[in-house]
This record gives structure tokens, C-alpha cells and sequence, in this order.
């Protein structure tokens, strides 16, 4: 599996836009780039996904770069609930793909009152 | 939407001895996974059910874990004969049988050997 790598910590203060940079250089062409979170003492959460083109959901942004090489996370306005460990992973989509995701060590975002 | 649900939420036990853990998925998931995280580290894959088939288990699993989903709908992941390094929690995840359908996961159950 194509890995990626993540800062391990990051920091913001509310209602200010986060940027959470995930760096894929060995992705392949059906990678897909999946998102997850997960809150202090939960399980991981969904948070988006995309392959190519920019995605917007309820939750956040991912913005993926031309090369694919790179994409990030932006929640556009943080709050105290969106502290919690970011995972970047990617997804294979071949063949009899199913969600057997490989999760690395995060970014642990901290968010400022 | 009920999520996934896991019980018990936390299990002490002591060595040697044999714990079982449930997971319900959300009703119409047809898939089922099990992964196992411990402190500081991401959650890592156990094993996968599509229905009550278990296609995939990983390395981790060793000969004394065995999981179950016998009709298709909650699965069981039993520990024979603990031992200190499997203390962690057991987080079990569902999702839609299309494609990358994303995971919904439960809260986990924590697993402290002594």
C-alpha cells in the first residue's frame, strides 16, 4: 500500500480555518484518498474522500493537488470539537476493493479557545 | 441511526483467561470489520466479513483470536488464554457493500489484561 505522511501535531485557534497537509508521493492512479478523525475516547470518524478533483462536504474541504502527490484537509472553521487525531489514507479502488484502511499516526490537532 | 454498537465497553481480565467481545453493525451494512488500536498508535486491520463470510484476517491474528458473524449480522472476536500484550482496545467497524463505501465505526471496547 501507497503510504503517507503527516505532521504529527498541529494547532489552531477557534473559528479559524485549518489547513492538514498530507504528503502521498508513491500514490497511484486508483488511489483514492480517504480521511478519517477520531475524538478522544471514540472510534475513528468519516470525514471525506476524493481521487482527482477538490471535494466539499458538511465537514470539511480536501483540496488535492494537480499531481495527486499531495492533498489537504481545510475545516473551515475550527471549533473546540474538531480537536482530534486527523488520519490521511489512502484506498485502493481496484478489482474487490473493500475499506481495509491502513491508518499511520495522524495529526493530533489541538484547537485554542 | 443507531451507529455501531460494542459491548462490553471495557473488560479487565487476567491472564490466561478467555474474553469474547460483540459488535453490531448498522442493519443494512453487509460488511464487517475488526481492528485493534493501542495507546498512541492508529488503529491497525484485523479482519473482514462480508456477510457471514470472514474474507480477509490479518497477520496479527494469532491462533488463539477467532471471529464469527454466524448470520450475517452481529459478530462475536474471541482472546483464548490472554496475555498482557493484548490489552487494547478492539474497535469494530461496518459499512454499505459498494465499492469504498466509507466505515462507520463503534467506540471500542477496552481490553486491560493484568
Amino acid at each position: 500500500d501507497a503510504k503517507t505522511t503527516q505532521p504529527n501535531s498541529m494547532e489552531s485557534n477557534e473559528e479559524e480555518p485549518v489547513h492538514l497537509p498530507c504528503n502521498h508521493s508513491t500514490i497511484s492512479g486508483t488511489d483514492y484518498i480517504h480521511w478519517y478523525r477520531q475524538l478522544p475516547s471514540q472510534g475513528p470518524e468519516y470525514v471525506i474522500h476524493g481521487l482527482t478533483s477538490n471535494v466539499n462536504n458538511r465537514m470539511a474541504s480536501l483540496a488535492i493537488a494537480e499531481d495527486r502527490k499531495s492533498s489537504t484537509l481545510i475545516l473551515h472553521r475550527a471549533t473546540l470539537r474538531d480537536a482530534a487525531v486527523y488520519y490521511c489514507i489512502l484506498l485502493y479502488a481496484g478489482g474487490t476493493s473493500y475499506g481495509k484502511l491502513t491508518f499511520g499516526q495522524g495529526t493530533i490537532l489541538t484547537v485554542h479557545p | 441511526d443507531t451507529g455501531v454498537s460494542q459491548d462490553p465497553r471495557h473488560k479487565i481480565t487476567k491472564r490466561g483467561q478467555n474474553v469474547t467481545f460483540r459488535c453490531d453493525p448498522i442493519s443494512e451494512h453487509n460488511r464487517l470489520y475488526w481492528y485493534r488500536q493501542t495507546l498512541g498508535q492508529g488503529p491497525e486491520f484485523l479482519t473482514y466479513f462480508q456477510n457471514e463470510a470472514q474474507l480477509e484476517k490479518s497477520r496479527l491474528l494469532s491462533d488463539r483470536f477467532s471471529a464469527e458473524r454466524p448470520k450475517g449480522s452481529f459478530s462475536t472476536l474471541e482472546i483464548q488464554r490472554t496475555e498482557q500484550g493484548d490489552s487494547a482496545m478492539y474497535l469494530c467497524a461496518s459499512s454499505l457493500d459498494v465499492g469504498l463505501s466509507p466505515l462507520h465505526f463503534g467506540n471500542g471496547t477496552r481490553l486491560t489484561v493484568t
